[in-house]
């Protein structure tokens, strides 16, 4: 089994503050693929970042910037000097297994940028 | 490319009433899957096909059917609607998700409510 836990339900904060949003992930195959998918306003879900198992390396995209620690079990993504169009809902996701073919998503944090 | 479309965007039914979600991608992707929406718990898994003719069940499939007769059309079935299934539906589509190789490419949602 596999399970995908985002403990904030919602974050505020205020343009230009720097804020992380968590993710913990729970399984038992040792290898893993992890997402993050965010969905504005406007409701559609947009791919922003994969990161397989056995690459522990964090990576950075302009302002977002992630950290993968396997010996947490996190994965959590920081949003870099916000602003108000980075206000949207995030939904961390996994699938585990060679073959596995169900991706699991967290519940979902919602993050109010306030101008 | 129009990508992954879903119809229609919004739909009301009353209780005991069929209808059939549309989603069509045109990127030759492989896998299809269908997600429903629902506020505080992320989105979940309802059936998925991993090819012409292969479907298979998710995490919530009760009151569902899906069929994959070609490669670019997944509809979503539901045979007698309840309020339960009042819910944002989400069609998505990947070249491969199998391992976690693919991204997932999402339509634009069909809001349904059930009266």
């Amino acid at each position: 089994a596999q399970k995908v836990t985002q403990a904030q339900t919602e974050i505020s904060v205020v343009e230009k503050e720097d804020v992380t949003l968590d993710c913990v992930y729970e399984t038992r195959d040792t290898t893993y693929y992890l997402f993050w998918y965010k969905q504005p306003p406007s409701g559609e879900l947009v791919f922003l970042i994969r990161r397989n198992s056995f690459d522990e390396q964090n990576e950075i995209s302009g302002r977002y910037s992630w950290n993968f620690q396997k010996s947490t079990s996190s994965f959590n993504f920081t949003i870099t000097a916000s602003q108000v169009v980075d206000s949207a809902v995030y939904f961390c996701a996994l699938i585990s297994g060679g073959s596995a073919r169900q991706l699991t998503f967290g519940s979902g944090t919602q993050l109010t940028v306030l101008p | 490319n129009a990508g992954v479309t879903q119809t229609p965007k919004f739909q009301v039914l009353k209780t005991g009433q069929s209808m059939t979600l549309q989603c069509a991608q045109d990127m030759n992707h492989e896998y299809m899957s269908w997600y429903r929406q629902d506020p505080g718990m992320g989105l979940r898994l309802i059936h998925y096909s991993v090819g012409a003719g292969i479907t298979d069940q998710g995490e919530v499939p009760n009151g569902y059917n899906v069929s994959r007769s070609t490669t670019e059309d997944f509809p979503l079935r539901l045979l007698s609607a309840a309020p339960s299934q009042t819910s944002v539906y989400f069609c998505a589509s990947s070249r491969n998700l199998a391992g976690g190789r693919g991204e997932q490419f999402f339509g634009p949602g069909t809001r349904l409510t059930v009266l």
